[in-house]
């Protein structure tokens, strides 16, 4: 099946400082991908649409101009959490579908957990 | 995105089949189901989907109703591997997110 790889798969930061996330498909081409955020004990909550040349669509309560997501390529997007808090600690996990073939199912990255400290 | 209802747990006997409900009576004529599970601290993985037919792949089957308003997801030989919560999702485009819901968490004891 076609594999979606995130990296890292781990980071701690400090308070105030900005982390970057990669997503990338590796064996097809992405024109939409998906971040998510998942706390513990709960369920992955859609954060934004990155779409290919374009800018992304948050879902409603995500702060923009805090997790920035650029998606340069067809098979890259990148999710900056910036000015990291404690609160922002968390597990990422972005995904991807190939659009051009309907139906099919989406592909996950293995996430990202971020501690802020 | 039609809604989907899961008992919240299950458990299961190891090698003995594991039988996931799903009911989405809500589910329009365009929507496929689909199935995932994630293991703690891994990205959902990709189990099964299906439109109207049932289903059947290495990892699992999918009876889908002839109504289509509920399905099933039978893990026919459960292993302790299979410890995970299981999603059931409806969708009905491929440009558009997966909404995962709360999902049941599955048990497999020894």
């Amino acid at each position: 099946g076609a594999v979606v790889s995130q990296h890292p798969s781990w980071v701690i930061c400090k308070s105030g400082t900005s982390v970057k996330i990669e997503c990338r498909s590796l064996d097809f081409q992405a024109t939409t991908m998906f971040w998510y955020r998942q706390f513990p004990k709960q369920s992955l909550m859609l954060m934004a649409t990155s779409n290919e040349g374009s800018k992304a669509t948050y879902e409603q309560g995500v702060e923009k101009d805090k997790f920035l997501i650029n998606h340069a390529s067809l098979t890259l997007s990148t999710l900056t959490v910036t000015s990291a808090h404690p609160e922002d600690s968390s597990f990422y996990i972005c995904s991807a579908r190939d659009r051009v073939r309907l139906g099919t199912e989406a592909f996950f990255g293995q996430g990202t957990r971020l501690t802020v400290v | 995105d039609a809604k989907t209802t899961q008992p919240p747990s299950m458990d299961c006997a190891e090698g003995r089949a594991a039988n996931l409900p799903c009911n989405h009576s809500t589910i329009s004529g365009n929507e496929y189901v689909y199935w995932y599970r994630q293991i703690h601290s891994q990205g959902p993985q990709y189990i099964i989907h299906g439109l109207k037919n049932n289903e059947t792949n290495e990892m699992a089957s999918l009876i889908i109703t002839e109504d289509r308003k509920s399905s099933t997801l039978i893990l026919p030989h459960a292993t302790l591997r299979d410890t995970a919560v299981y999603y059931c999702i409806v969708s009905s485009n491929s440009g558009y997110a997966l909404n995962f819901g709360k999902g049941t968490s599955l048990l497999v004891t020894p």
